[in-house]
């Protein structure tokens, strides 16, 4: 079983649509959370950054986090077809070593 | 956030032979980490490099293979060495950014290699 379970998509959505991206795990340590964006042929960018449960809001995009559940959640609001890309969770018990999902591949169409 | 640069940006490269990538980042940073993403498989790190001292290897991960240098604040380089097949991946470096109490990482390009 991986540390990190994502599905990969593709996940289809019309533009305006509210988006939900999860991510489950395995590893009760884990305390710090992230969402990278990663767009084609392109470097992962840092999106969303939390540490422990609880939820943070930037602009339109919201990411959740329970750890009783070991289950975390991106959720993007009017979507827009700019918001097409590969979104990927990751996870770390502190500081450094990083432990990603494979991404989930979004699509949305105008 | 820091700027990173990598070259080269994409190699097709003979089996048996070795690649040297590059990173290169706009301020001073302590770690520095290379990451592998293969196809439809997630980001795996490599190994963490620290200025001044031996790389950090992870699980599956060899120092012969994958030698990586970091001989200032700014810059670390990762060779692939003896290439097979297996090795086509995008190679990722990332940084931790010092300045933010959470030491959020940022990412490079990435650079596209394919091994023949």
């Amino acid at each position: 079983q991986k540390e990190v379970e994502q599905d990969p998509g593709p996940l289809s959505v019309p533009e305006g649509a509210i988006v939900s991206l999860n991510c489950t795990y395995s590893n009760s340590a884990f305390q710090y959370f992230m969402w990278y964006r990663q767009y084609s042929r392109k470097g992962p960018e840092l999106l969303m950054y939390t540490y422990s449960s609880g939820n943070k809001e930037d602009g339109r995009f919201t990411a959740q986090v329970d750890k009783s559940s070991k289950y975390i959640s991106l959720f993007i609001r009017d979507s827009q077809p700019s918001d097409s890309a590969t979104y990927l969770c990751a996870m770390s018990e502190g500081f450094q070593k990083l432990v990603f999902g494979t991404g989930t591949r979004l699509l949305v169409s105008p | 956030s820091a700027v990173i640069s990598q070259k080269p940006s994409r190699d097709i490269c003979q089996r048996g032979t070795s690649l040297t990538i590059q990173c290169q980042v706009d301020s001073q940073v302590t770690m520095m980490f290379w990451y592998r993403q293969q196809p439809g498989q997630s980001l795996t790190l490599i190994a963490t490099a620290n200025q001044g001292s031996e790389a950090t290897y992870e699980s599956g991960f060899v120092i012969d293979k994958f030698p990586i240098s970091r001989p200032n604040l700014t810059f670390s380089t990762l060779t692939v060495s003896n290439m097979s097949p297996e090795d086509s991946s995008i190679y990722l470096c990332s940084v931790e950014d010092d300045t933010s109490p959470t030491y959020e990482q940022y990412f490079g390009p990435g650079t596209r290699l394919t091994v023949t």
